[in-house]
């Protein structure tokens, strides 16, 4: 099984700073098979980048991604109210399917 | 598009209980349905899925032997069952479509609304 690590556990930030997210594997992983989701309190989970850099639809260019092999980033520039939530990494190209255990981002 | 989880459920220890997942606005044969499970714990956890099209599934050895997933291709509804119940089951449980993989595949991009899930003596 393949876990997925992600740093920190909590971002304090304020509105308008850029977030920096980090997601390590535990064994290379094919970016392709690689997605960020974003939740918020008593909703579901949003997905938000998959293909390790590719965005969902209607997600705001202020969030993008990169990474290869077993380092994945997930970066907000200029934080909106609206983003403050949780963020998961997962991988979804072996099987069992595996998701990191979230970052919150919340207001400083 | 959308997929409608039933409603909330409280069960005894050792009794089983089923959750459905109706999917609509889309081809239901097209996309793999997908089982997460979610508590405070341990965030979101991963409980496998299932093939629509020829109920072919794919469980995580975490949930393997105490879940089951089915469809009915008929009502476009896909079911989680879980039997033998204990405290510890009690978690939200969310549906969610995904494409095979494959390049390019969308993984988790429609999620129900989560059904709550309490087992209490």
């Amino acid at each position: 099984e393949i876990v997925l690590t992600q740093s920190p556990g909590t971002l304090s930030l304020s509105p308008g700073e850029r977030a920096s997210l980090s997601c390590r594997a535990s064994q290379s992983i094919s970016s392709t098979y690689f997605a960020w989701y974003q939740q918020k309190v008593g909703q579901p989970p949003r997905l938000l980048i998959y293909g390790a850099s590719t965005r969902a639809t209607a997600v705001p260019d202020r969030f993008s991604a990169s990474g290869s092999g077993t380092d994945f980033t997930l970066t907000i520039n200029r934080l909106e109210p609206e983003d403050f939530a949780v963020y998961y990494c997962q991988q979804f190209g072996s099987s069992p399917e595996t998701f990191g255990q979230g970052t919150k981002v919340e207001t400083k | 598009v959308q997929l409608v989880q039933s409603g909330a459920e409280v069960k005894k220890p050792g009794e089983s209980l089923r959750i459905s997942c109706q999917a609509s606005g889309y081809k239901f044969t097209t996309f793999w349905i997908t089982w997460v499970r979610q508590t405070s714990g341990k965030g979101l956890e991963w409980m496998g899925n299932i093939d629509p099209i020829d109920s072919n599934t794919d469980y995580s050895p975490s949930f393997q032997g105490h879940v089951s997933f089915s469809v009915d291709k008929s009502t476009t509804t896909a079911y989680l069952h879980l039997r033998s119940l204990k405290a510890s089951d009690s978690a939200i449980y969310f549906c969610a479509r995904q494409e095979s993989p494959h390049p390019g595949a969308v993984p988790l991009d429609v999620w129900g609304q989560g059904t709550t899930v309490t087992v209490s003596s």
